[in-house]
């Protein structure tokens, strides 16, 4: 079973703050996705990499950056925390190619 | 900017009825459609997936109507069971470069379905 992990299920960072949101999968997928999730928005795609070192621009990639310094870990990186990235966020992989994603179970950030 | 408009919004349908989902794209170079199932506390999964090749594919209980010209395609659940209750995704996928494969996905808003008894 492809296993995708995130180092947390529940974060609370301040304003300003910079955060660290980590997704480890073991499954040597090429492909690995950071997306939010908000209600009634549904799933929006930060970035995603296909590499290693790697990134493509998501719809929506104002305010964060990404690190991917190996194969199975990729990284969500928060600069500067504002309000307004309080949501769920979900990291995904998959094959090259594309087809299914598999995600985590996501991590609830509260930004206050 | 959306790109794949789904509804309702929130289902609730009686056990042992259909539910169905319906969802418009407007980009016509989508060429991959899965519906994601998520359930609380975990991420999505993928639930099935079409092509636009074809205009339906049924796996158990779960089939996908896809309609080209009007750029519309729905989920229907026969014979709906409470641990059907989640919340689905349709999503759409087009090729973003010409060595790239259906990486990048556009969801929908999601329907949080609810079977009661």
């Amino acid at each position: 079973d492809v296993k995708v992990t995130q180092s947390s299920r529940y974060l609370v960072k301040r304003t300003g703050e910079k955060v660290f949101l980590e997704c480890v999968q073991d499954m040597d997928h090429e492909n690995m996705f950071w997306y939010r999730q908000d209600p009634g928005l549904g799933l929006r795609l930060i970035y995603f990499s296909y590499d290693v070192k790697m990134k493509e621009k998501g719809d929506i990639p104002e305010g964060y950056s990404v690190s991917r310094e190996k194969k199975e870990r990729f990284s969500l990186i928060l600069e500067s925390a504002s309000t307004n990235q309080t949501s769920m966020y979900l990291c995904a992989s998959s094959l090259w190619g594309g087809g299914e994603q598999y995600f985590g179970p996501g991590t609830r950030l509260t930004v206050t | 900017q959306q790109q794949v408009k789904q509804s309702p919004q929130s289902l609730i349908v009686q056990k042992g009825g259909i539910s169905i989902i319906n969802c418009a794209y407007e980009n016509t170079a989508f060429d991959y459609f899965p519906w994601y199932q998520q359930f609380p506390g975990k991420g999505p999964a993928l639930l099935i997936a079409i092509r636009p090749d074809v205009s339906e594919k049924k796996e158990g209980r779960f089939t996908i109507s896809f309609n080209k010209s009007a750029k519309q395609f729905s989920l229907h659940i026969m014979d709906s069971q409470p641990g059907d209750s989640a919340t689905y995704f349709c999503a759409a996928s087009i090729r973003i470069r010409e060595n790239f494969g259906n990486e990048k996905l556009t969801f929908g808003t999601g329907t949080r379905l609810t079977i009661i008894p």
